[in-house]
């Protein structure tokens, strides 16, 4: 199985701020890498699909890149809505891992 | 537009069985594939299992294989988890998702609650 590695488990950070969280698997994944954010009490919502595809209607400040085992998600100017907590996850191989999460929290 | 409405939460003692389903809407259901992902109190996603779209293929997590099955109704635009001998570690909110070819879920339903204890 793959295994997914996000860092940092949590991450402070001030409107305005780029801020950067990135996720490791512990085997090749290619670009099969999807970026989710999740509200509580709500299901999760696809941001960034194949490493660094825009989902549409997801603003233009979250990108994401990466391949074989290391990728990124970055916000690049933070807005009130955008605090929450992101998942990567492989679509490689089954199982289809997920991140343990990094929950964004306002500073 | 794309919906996904889960249902049949609820509380089981340990070692008995539960059935939740996933009630689609909004777009061609025979053509996608169908995850279901659950969330356990506090901690994070875990993908569960996934049915292809025309229902020939399916997969399990290790933690759930020889004990649920999924599967669909293409007539109906449902997608059921049955969940045997039930245990309390299945404590969760259990998502569906519609996945896409590369692999995302691009859609996911509310949630539906299942408890497990006696």
């Amino acid at each position: 199985d793959i295994q997914m590695t996000q860092s940092p488990s949590s991450l402070s950070a001030s409107i305005g701020d780029r801020v950067t969280i990135t996720c490791r698997a512990s085997q090749y994944s290619g670009t099969h890498l999807n970026w989710y954010q999740q509200k509580p009490g709500k299901g999760p919502k696809l941001l960034i699909y194949a490493a660094s595809s825009l989902q549409s209607g997801v603003p233009s400040r979250f990108s994401g890149s990466g391949s074989g085992t290391d990728f990124m998600l970055t916000i690049s100017s933070l807005q009130r809505e955008d605090f929450a907590t992101y998942y990567c996850q492989q679509s490689y191989s089954s199982p289809y891992t997920f991140g343990q999460g990094t929950n964004l929290e306002i500073k | 537009q794309v919906q996904l409405v889960e249902s049949g939460g609820g509380v089981v003692q340990p070692g008995r069985s539960l059935r939740v389903s996933c009630a689609a809407s909004g777009f061609t259901f025979g053509r996608y594939g169908i995850h279901w992902v659950r969330q356990a109190p506090g901690k994070g996603l875990e993908w569960v299992a996934l049915i292809w779209y025309d229902g020939s293929n399916t997969h399990y997590a290790d933690s759930v294989k020889g004990r649920f099955t999924i599967s669909r109704d293409n007539s109906k635009s449902t997608v059921y988890l049955q969940m045997n001998s039930l245990r309390p570690e299945d404590t969760a909110v259990y998502f569906c998702a519609r996945g896409t070819t590369g692999g995302a879920f691009d859609y996911w339903g509310q949630g539906t609650p299942v408890t497990v204890s006696s």
